[in-house]
């Protein structure tokens, strides 16, 4: 079995402000880690994955994650917000083995930026 | 190349009424994953279908609910006597066989029951 959790489900920051929005997974197998992003009445935007190799995922918009075993975390960061980074924001687990391809999805972060 | 298509995007019906959400993948993608996301909560999944084949439908509740993919046309899920707690946002993401790990979504369908 697998499961996602993420830290506070509401964060602020301040337009120009480090964005950090935490996720910690739980799998008994290696793990594929995503981060999406969703706008309001919009469908979900792949922002970045992990898959194997470098443990750093660089995506887009300037987001990066940093994939630690040891803390089974997959944390998500932006080093300067922008006020259009206002959304929501999920992590996702997905097993590497066997059949079982669908995504199980923590339950959001959503990102407020303030002038 | 379009998208994910999703229609309709808001859909509502009335208690006990049947409710039908249509998926089209991307062009050449033969993998479709339902997932529903209610009020405040993140996406849950569903099924996963490929083309005339259900694969995994442990997140599919026993009853009212089907789905279907058929060698022509789009991926239909089908919630028969809808209720109120029927009412959430159904995303559709396609994938090809050999993607296993890259999913496209649609915009989804916002189910309303009255």
């Amino acid at each position: 079995a697998q499961s996602v959790t993420q830290l506070g489900s509401h964060v602020s920051v301040s337009e120009g402000a480090l964005v950090l929005l935490r996720c910690n997974y739980s799998s008994s197998v290696p793990p594929y880690l995503f981060w999406y992003v969703q706008y309001p009445n919009q469908g979900l935007q792949l922002l970045l994955k992990y898959t194997t190799g470098a443990t750093l995922v660089k995506g887009i918009n300037g987001f990066e994650a940093e994939f630690k075993k040891s803390e089974t975390s997959f944390h998500l960061t932006k080093p300067s917000a922008h006020m259009s980074d206002a959304a929501e924001y999920f992590c996702a687990v997905r097993h590497t083995r066997g059949s079982a391809r669908q995504l199980t999805f923590g339950s959001g972060t959503q990102l407020t930026v303030l002038p | 190349n379009a998208g994910v298509m999703q229609n309709p995007r808001h859909l509502v019906r009335r208690r006990g009424q049947e409710a039908r959400l249509r998926c089209s993948p991307m062009k050449g993608h033969s993998h479709v994953y339902w997932y529903r996301q209610l009020p405040e909560e993140g996406l849950k999944f569903m099924v996963y279908l490929q083309k005339e084949n259900i694969i995994d439908e442990s997140g599919m509740p026993k009853e009212r609910f089907s789905a279907e993919f058929p060698k022509e046309g789009p991926s239909i899920l089908r919630i028969q006597q809808v209720v109120r707690g029927d009412s959430a946002a159904y995303f559709c993401a396609s994938t090809t066989e050999t993607r296993g790990y890259g999913y496209t979504f649609g915009s989804g369908t916002r189910l309303t029951v009255v």
